[in-house]
């Protein structure tokens, strides 16, 4: 059964600083790897899709990496800023696009 | 990205009586719908996938005479909440994925309350 389990559950950081949230899976045979944004009471907002055949995957001052083999996937956040508090998920899809999910990981950006 | 239209946003309604929450893919055909909920502070679960114009496929601990899905066109799905009880309270959000399938698009989710 897959397992996901995102590291660290929350994280408090000051503005501009760069930072890393973590993501493992425990089955390689994945279909895509994606990362999400959720603000609290709302739904998803999709930030990066990694491709089983990908390695990583950047839009503005996002950077997702994906090594399948250890099953793990990382988020890169340059220069954070206070909009950017929220909760990221990680989610693996297992053929088409059923998404199994992590717990996530509560960000908060102080200014 | 396609977009996913989801109703309502949040309903409150009395134990007992069933919710039904609608979700429609507004530019794409939706020919895969998926179910998810998420208790407070857990991360969401895949209740059920439907295909459409077939009957739903349910995970495992999830009462599929509970929670109803109809998935008669290829832009509309719905999820009836049958005899909702407080423990039924969540969030639940729906995603819809295409052909392809690229990737799935998720609607804005429903918080729902039973008092």
């Amino acid at each position: 059964k897959q397992e996901v389990t995102q590291i660290p559950a929350a994280l408090s950081v000051p503005e501009g600083e760069n930072l890393v949230l973590n993501c493992s899976f425990t089955d390689s045979a994945i279909y895509n790897l994606q990362w999400f944004r959720q603000d609290p009471g709302k739904g998803l907002t999709s930030l990066l899709l990694i491709q089983s055949s990908q390695r990583e995957q950047t839009s503005g001052r996002l950077n997702a990496s994906l090594d399948k083999s250890s099953g793990r996937s990382t988020l890169y956040i340059a220069a954070s800023q206070p909009g950017d508090s929220a909760t990221y998920l990680c989610a693996v899809a297992l053929g088409g696009n059923k998404l199994v999910f992590g717990a996530g990981t509560i960000l908060r950006v102080k200014s | 990205g396609a977009v996913v239209s989801q109703h309502p946003s949040w309903v409150i309604c009395k134990s007992g009586t069933s919710v039904k929450i609608e979700c429609r893919s507004l530019d794409f055909q939706a020919t895969t719908m998926f179910w998810y909920r998420q208790f407070p502070k857990q991360s969401l679960m895949l209740m059920a996938t439907s295909n459409e114009g077939s009957k739903a496929t349910y995970e495992q601990g999830v009462e599929k005479d509970k929670f109803l899905i109809n998935h008669a066109s290829l832009t509309l799905s719905t999820l009836t909440v049958t005899s909702a009880h407080p423990e039924d309270s969540s969030f639940y959000i729906c995603s819809g994925e295409d052909r392809g399938p690229t990737e799935a698009f998720f609607g804005q989710g429903t918080r729902l309350t039973v008092v």
